[in-house]
């Protein structure tokens, strides 16, 4: 399996300010995802974060809020834009492999926001 | 559409008891793939079983054992004599494999605390 990291692993922001979420893995990968799980909910799927392109979104995320880059096979960001309350979550970065259909999730960024 | 229900929304035990956590699921897919992650208080989401929607055999690890039965669309976890270690949130969750890039659609979790 993968070993996937997270930085930061928490943190405590002001409303109205900005986060990017940093998520590195050891392997190349096919497949990288963002997941947020808002308190005491089950994980949502943000965006699926594409290598060399921009990142597909689900409904009700938008690009403008969540901005994502993937500039290689191990590595993507998330930015967390223009912070409320409401985005007071964990997100958790997650990988997959196409061919057998496994994904394992990083240990996950617990923001708080003031 | 596809979805993953997961109607125990906590189930308390006491150590050694064994237990079972239900899940089940709604895919116009014929080839799919189900999972069963845990999250203890920690946070961090472990990996625990992924199951194909053509292998319809039960599994067994350990105290852990999964009953598949796709006419009734059920993935089920049993935790035999469980312990306070097992104390978690279990997440099911199906992915509906290579149509939508292998994401996860996963249900609400049961919270089990495992009582000493």
């Amino acid at each position: 399996s993968a070993v996937i990291s997270q930085k930061p692993s928490r943190d405590i922001c002001q409303r109205g300010t900005s986060l990017t979420i940093q998520c590195q893995v050891d392997s190349q990968v096919t497949m990288m995802f963002w997941y947020r799980q808002q308190p005491g909910q089950s994980l949502t799927l943000i965006a699926t974060a594409n290598q060399g392109s921009e990142a597909t979104y689900e409904s009700g995320f938008v690009i403008d809020k969540f901005p994502i880059s993937r500039p290689n096979l191990t590595f993507s960001t998330l930015t967390v834009s223009n912070m409320s309350p409401e985005d007071s979550s964990i997100y958790l970065c997650s990988v997959g492999d196409r061919s057998y259909n496994e994904q394992f999730f990083g240990p996950g960024t617990r923001l708080t926001v003031l | 559409a596809q979805k993953v229900t997961q109607a125990q929304t906590e189930i308390s035990v006491v150590e050694k008891e064994d237990v079972t956590l239900d899940c089940v699921y709604e895919t116009r897919d014929t080839t799919y793939y189900l999972f069963w992650y845990k999250q203890p208080p920690s946070g961090e989401l472990v990996f625990l079983i992924r199951r194909n929607s053509f292998d319809e055999q039960n599994e067994i690890s350990g105290r852990y054992s999964w009953n598949f039965q796709k006419s009734t669309s059920s993935f089920n976890f049993t935790i035999t004599a469980s312990q306070v270690v097992d104390s978690a949130v279990y997440f099911c969750a199906l992915s509906e494999a290579y149509n939508q890039g292998g994401k996860l659609i996963f249900g609400q979790g049961t919270e089990l605390p495992v009582k000493p």
